[in-house]
């Protein structure tokens, strides 16, 4: 079954630029969406459709995809960027969606 | 202001059945594309099931699929999930989320989730 690979954990210190990454086989023909969430809450969509920034979203959150490689990159990373990061996509037979396993920010 | 509010959760014996809702506000309804997600204890996301605009197409995860059956009233502005043969490993937050257009859309506002507790 497809799978979306994001690693489990990274690590930056307040103004750093942190990147998570997700990879998937079909990245290269279909979108990927990123989603924050923050310890007890509901997950929060910060970027669409590769790389386009919903509006409330801070300008800093930025995404990027390349090849079987979607990226999630937070330049200047503050405190209230720690959270869980998950990329959602789906394969290439369409209607079959997957989260990647999600990525802890930690910002310290 | 988009609202879902998700409801029905609870707590249901192994093998049991439940129906969730999903009521919607502050959008036309009738044009967004619904998804189910989940989130067990601790773990991460887990798509579920989705459905197009007119019920007239449901998709599903693979280890949910012929148990749960999603639908949609465009009438009353409401999702459902009904889940059956329900299993210990079907316990978590489910969440209700409004759909970017289909096949191979995302979602972008979520509920906040109701409980779903599967326990003897």
């Amino acid at each position: 079954s497809y799978e979306l690979t994001q690693p489990p954990s990274v690590s930056v210190s307040p103004g750093q630029t942190a990147r998570i990454t997700c990879s998937g086989d079909a990245l290269p023909k279909k979108y990927a969406y990123w989603y924050q969430q923050k310890s007890g809450q509901a997950p929060v969509l910060v970027i669409y459709e590769d790389s386009k920034r919903p509006s409330g979203i801070p300008e800093r959150i930025s995404g990027s995809s390349s090849g079987t490689m979607a990226t999630l990159t937070i330049s200047g990373a503050q405190v209230e960027d720690e959270a869980d990061y998950y990329c959602y996509s789906t394969d290439t037979s369409d209607y079959s969606w997957v989260f990647g396993g999600g990525t802890r920010l930690a910002v310290l | 202001e988009v609202q879902l509010v998700e409801s029905g959760g609870g707590l249901v014996q192994p093998g049991g059945s439940l129906r969730l809702s999903c009521a919607a506000s502050g959008f036309t309804f009738s044009h967004y594309a619904f998804h189910w997600v989940r989130q067990a204890p601790g773990k991460g996301l887990e798509y579920v099931s989705a459905i197009n605009t007119n019920g007239g197409g449901t998709y599903y995860g693979k280890s949910v699929k012929g148990r749960f059956t999603i639908s949609r009233d465009n009438s009353k502005n409401t999702v459902y999930l009904q889940m059956g043969s329900l299993r210990t490993e079907d316990m978590a937050v489910y969440y209700c989320a409004r759909g970017f257009p289909l096949p191979n859309g995302g979602v972008d506002y979520w509920g906040r989730g109701t409980l779903v507790t599967v326990s003897s």
